[in-house]
């Protein structure tokens, strides 16, 4: 069974400062998603990884992805209140109908002025 | 707008009602989901649709009965639930080849008293 485990749940920061998101998965994957979800919203999509050593950037956020350690981290650079909300790393199963996603517990972030 | 509408957005309902929960995608793909979001567990898949064919049915009690009209329909029929099914349901599409980001809808909160 395949487990997906999202550290730290929580995480409170102060505005400016840097912090990473780690995601371990238990057995081999395709692919590897970030979302980020806010209060009473839904998953908003922020990367797609697809291969070892892939690293992808946007804006304040850089996702990585190590297959043979399986793990993905989400760095978070010089954090802005904006950036405040629960993201959610999950692990991809890729099947010629479709992707099956097994979710982490999603980690809250809250960022402080 | 994610381009995964659902509707209704919240809905309370008794344990012996029928109910239908409907998701539309207008992003032109071939793959629909449903994901259950509990307070208390992580994300989980309830159901695969490709091509209009259910291809997953992930140990879901039968008091959920998916359905899918078309490739841009979805509906998650509800009846004789148990307030422990109270939760957020999730709508997401994909298409089944390429990259194959999952995008979700704003989600249907259920309530079951």
């Amino acid at each position: 069974e395949l487990k997906v485990e999202q550290n730290p749940l929580f995480l409170s920061m102060q505005e400016g400062k840097n912090y990473t998101i780690y995601c371990n998965y238990s057995t081999t994957s395709d692919r590897l998603y970030w979302y980020r979800q806010d209060p009473g919203k839904s998953l908003e999509s922020l990367f797609v990884l697809l291969s070892n050593g892939a690293v992808k950037q946007e804006g304040r956020l850089m996702a990585s992805l190590d297959t043979k350690a399986r793990l993905s981290t989400l760095h978070i650079t010089a954090a802005v209140h904006d950036l405040s909300a629960t993201y959610f790393c999950a692990v991809g199963i890729w099947e010629t109908s479709g992707s099956r996603l097994t979710f982490g517990e999603g980690t809250q972030l809250t960022v402080n002025p | 707008e994610t381009g995964v509408t659902q509707t209704p957005r919240h809905l309370v309902m008794g344990m012996t009602n029928k109910k239908s929960l409907k998701c539309e995608q207008h992003l032109g793909h071939n793959a629909m989901y449903w994901y259950k979001q509990s307070a208390k567990k992580p994300l989980e898949l309830m159901f695969v649709y490709s091509l209009e064919e259910r291809v997953e049915n992930n140990s879901v009690p039968s008091r959920f009965s998916p359905e899918c009209p078309n490739s841009s329909h979805l509906f998650l029929h509800l009846h004789t639930l148990q307030p422990e099914d109270s939760a957020l349901y999730l709508c997401a599409s994909s298409l089944t080849t390429g990259i194959a980001t999952i995008y979700f809808g704003e989600g249907s909160w259920l309530t079951v008293v």
